[in-house]
């Protein structure tokens, strides 16, 4: 299983201030690594696939970068609703695996 | 608007098989550009993904379950299902279903269920 490994583990930002993420995976994904965003009592919420490209409807704050084995999502300028934990995930390969999450709290 | 939607037992008791029902709606399972997922959630920890299905009956179970695991599919209800047979407390999570999204190569998970809780306790 190709693993992923996320830091920090949990970080604390205010509003406004740009934030980043890196997801690391065990061996080289290409491109095929995904960001998802979840709120507490909720079903995770895809931002950015391929690396790099943002879903529909998700605000330009946020953008990813990334190949190989090293990937980073941004958000330029967190906002309130921003606070949530963030999730890598590799569809390189099956199993499919998940990074162990990043909780970005209100500083 | 595809919305994805669990069904089935919150409590199952050691050693027995759950079983979830996804009910798809605006979307179709039988639609060749997709697959259906199982994904789960333990209290407070990370995420696992389970396996998937495809409308042609052709499945992927992560190995970490595979011996315990079936998905099925019945497209006369537009629904996938999981049975997880020999359950213990370490399956106890919250269980969700997903749309396996496929973009030039990209596969990524754009649809999910509101996700159910199954408690394995006697």
């Amino acid at each position: 299983d190709i693993q992923m490994t996320q830091s920090p583990s949990s970080l604390s930002a205010s509003v406004g201030d740009r934030v980043t993420i890196t997801c690391r995976a065990s061996q080289s994904i290409g491109t095929y690594l995904n960001w998802s965003q979840q709120k507490a009592g909720k079903a995770p919420k895809v931002l950015i696939y391929g690396a790099s490209t943002l879903q529909s409807g998700v605000p330009s704050r946020f953008s990813g970068s990334g190949s190989g084995t090293d990937f980073t999502l941004t958000i330029s300028s967190l906002q309130p609703e921003d606070f949530a934990t963030y999730y890598c995930q590799q569809s390189y390969s099956t199993p499919r695996t998940f990074g162990q999450g990043t909780k970005v709290e209100i500083k | 608007q595809v919305q994805l939607q669990e069904s089935g037992p919150g409590l199952v008791k050691p050693s027995e098989t759950l079983s979830l029902t996804c009910t798809v709606s605006g979307g179709s399972v039988s639609s060749g550009s997709y697959y259906w997922s199982w994904i789960r959630q333990p209290p407070g920890k990370g995420l696992e993904w389970i396996g998937y299905i495809y409308y042609r009956g052709s499945t992927n179970y992560n190995p970490s379950v595979k011996s315990r695991v079936t998905i099925s599919v019945d497209m006369s209800k537009n629904q996938f299902s999981l049975k997880l047979s020999s359950v213990t407390a370490a399956d106890t999570a919250v269980y969700y279903c997903a749309r396996d999204n496929i973009v030039l190569g990209n596969y990524y998970f754009d649809y999910w269920g509101q996700g159910t809780l199954v408690t394995v306790s006697s």
